[in-house]
């Protein structure tokens, strides 16, 4: 498995309140994604990352940063969580981006948020 | 339209059955498919990559007609360790590369 780690795992935090989500690749990878889940919608990317400090929006980058300060980390942040950005986020490496097609995406474990 | 649509099931079967899914899309500038498959509250994971030929892994067997612009995904004996979520996972070229995930069909495998 490739090894991509998300944290926290899960988290319940009110409206208003910034949250800050962590991945942690150990791939070298050059490509980071962030993607939201949600019943009928499937998964929908937020922001992705093409190498240090080089990061693009998604489809549903709205309410949603993102830094990339070292290859292997990828931080995604809800500057004010808001109830409708209560989802299950998935960070993944791999894919296609850009000029290129690397074809298969890996997936972390995912981190369930609710905002109340 | 959604650029990638799946019918969202459940589909319901006994073990052994045969199963097909389809897929279409609605981007003819796609270039490469794949099948996903996700476990119940897991991550997605590449089941199998779909080629113009058509491809077979064991029990599972992925085509793709281009002219129609749809995907298929067939098991064949079925296991109760298929049950899951199969998501259609489409590459699109349209100046850049896009992967679009459809919003999967949901598989119940019954002894």
């Amino acid at each position: 498995d490739a090894g991509i780690t998300q944290s926290p795992r899960h988290k319940v935090t009110e409206t208003g309140t910034p949250v800050t989500l962590r991945c942690h690749q150990t791939e070298n990878h050059r490509y980071m994604y962030w993607y939201r889940q949600d019943p009928g919608h499937g998964l929908r990317l937020i922001h992705y990352s093409y190498g240090v400090k080089d990061t693009d929006k998604g489809e549903v980058s709205d309410g949603y940063s993102v830094s990339r300060s070292k290859t292997e980390d990828f931080l995604l942040t809800l500057e004010s969580a808001t109830s409708s950005q209560t989802s299950v986020y998935f960070c993944a490496i791999g894919g296609s981006l850009g000029r290129e097609d690397t074809g298969e995406l890996f997936f972390g474990e995912g981190s369930r948020l609710t905002v109340l | 339209r959604k650029e990638v649509e799946q019918d969202p099931g459940p589909f319901n079967v006994p073990e052994g059955a045969t199963v097909a899914f389809n897929c279409t899309y609605s981007n003819s500038a796609s270039q490469s498919f794949f099948w996903y498959r996700q476990d119940c509250r897991k991550e997605p994971k590449l089941l199998m990559s779909v080629y113009s030929s058509g491809n077979e892994d064991g029990r599972f067997t992925a085509q793709l007609n281009r002219a129609s612009q749809y995907i298929s995904l067939l098991i064949r004996d079925s296991k109760l360790s298929d049950s899951a979520t199969y998501l259609c996972v489409v590459n699109m070229n349209t100046g850049g590369f896009k992967t679009i995930f459809g919003a999967g069909t949901r598989l119940f495998v019954k002894a």
